[in-house]
């Protein structure tokens, strides 16, 4: 069974802050995606990655940036935290390519005082 | 890019009673279509997809179809029971390239009154 793992489930962290979500897959998928859920607003992709050290931008990449220095590792970097950034962050990994359905972590509750 | 909607956002439905949930997209180049169910405080967990080469696929209770002529697809729960209360994402991807991704809906809730 196909396990992503997110570091943190709960996370509270101050204005200014540098913040680093991590994300761990154990089944040598090559995509790796950060999605940020909210309310109303579903699921929308900051970034993703197809291989290591390679990256795209998702729909909302602003005040955000990624790292992949390792197929099974995923991180996603705010590089100076706001309170608008408080949201559920969800990691999601899958097999290279078209039609490959994902498999997404636990979540991330964000919470930035 | 590609649009995703879902209609209604939310659905109440008799336990017992069937529920659809349709999405509609924008790009005629999607060809993968995965349903998401997300129950509260859980992770979105995948329930069933469909390639553009089909047009309708089941799996006990569940099924979705698919028009590409009118570029929607649409969840059938049938018999719904209260564990079937959840939140429900509708995706499409287009192309079969290393960096094809998923554009997701808003999602809907569907509650299943006892």
């Amino acid at each position: 069974d196909v396990k992503v793992t997110q570091s943190s489930r709960y996370l509270v962290k101050r204005t200014g802050e540098k913040v680093f979500l991590e994300c761990v897959q154990d089944m040598d998928h090559e995509n790796m995606f950060w999605y940020r859920q909210d309310p109303g607003l579903g699921l929308r992709l900051i970034y993703f990655s197809y291989d290591v050290k390679m990256k795209e931008k998702g729909d909302i990449p602003e005040g955000y940036s990624v790292s992949r220095e390792k197929k099974e590792r995923f991180s996603l970097i705010l590089e100076s935290a706001s309170t608008n950034q408080t949201s559920m962050y969800l990691c999601a990994s899958s097999f290279r390519g078209g039609g490959q359905p994902q498999h997404f972590g636990d979540g991330t509750r964000l919470s930035i005082l | 890019g590609e649009n995703v909607e879902q209609h209604p956002s939310t659905l109440s439905v008799q336990e017992g009673d069937s529920a659809v949930i349709k999405c509609t997209y924008s790009d005629s180049a999607s060809n993968y279509f995965p349903w998401y169910k997300q129950e509260l405080g859980k992770r979105p967990q995948l329930i069933i997809d469909i390639r553009s080469n089909v047009g309708e696929k089941k799996d006990q209770r569940i099924a979705v179809t698919l028009n590409k002529t009118a570029k929607h697809f649409s969840l059938h729960i049938t018999e719904t029971q209260p564990e079937d209360s959840a939140v429900y994402f509708c995706a499409a991807s287009i192309g079969a390239g290393a960096n094809s991704k998923l554009t997701f809906g808003k999602g809907i809730t569907l509650s299943v009154r006892p």
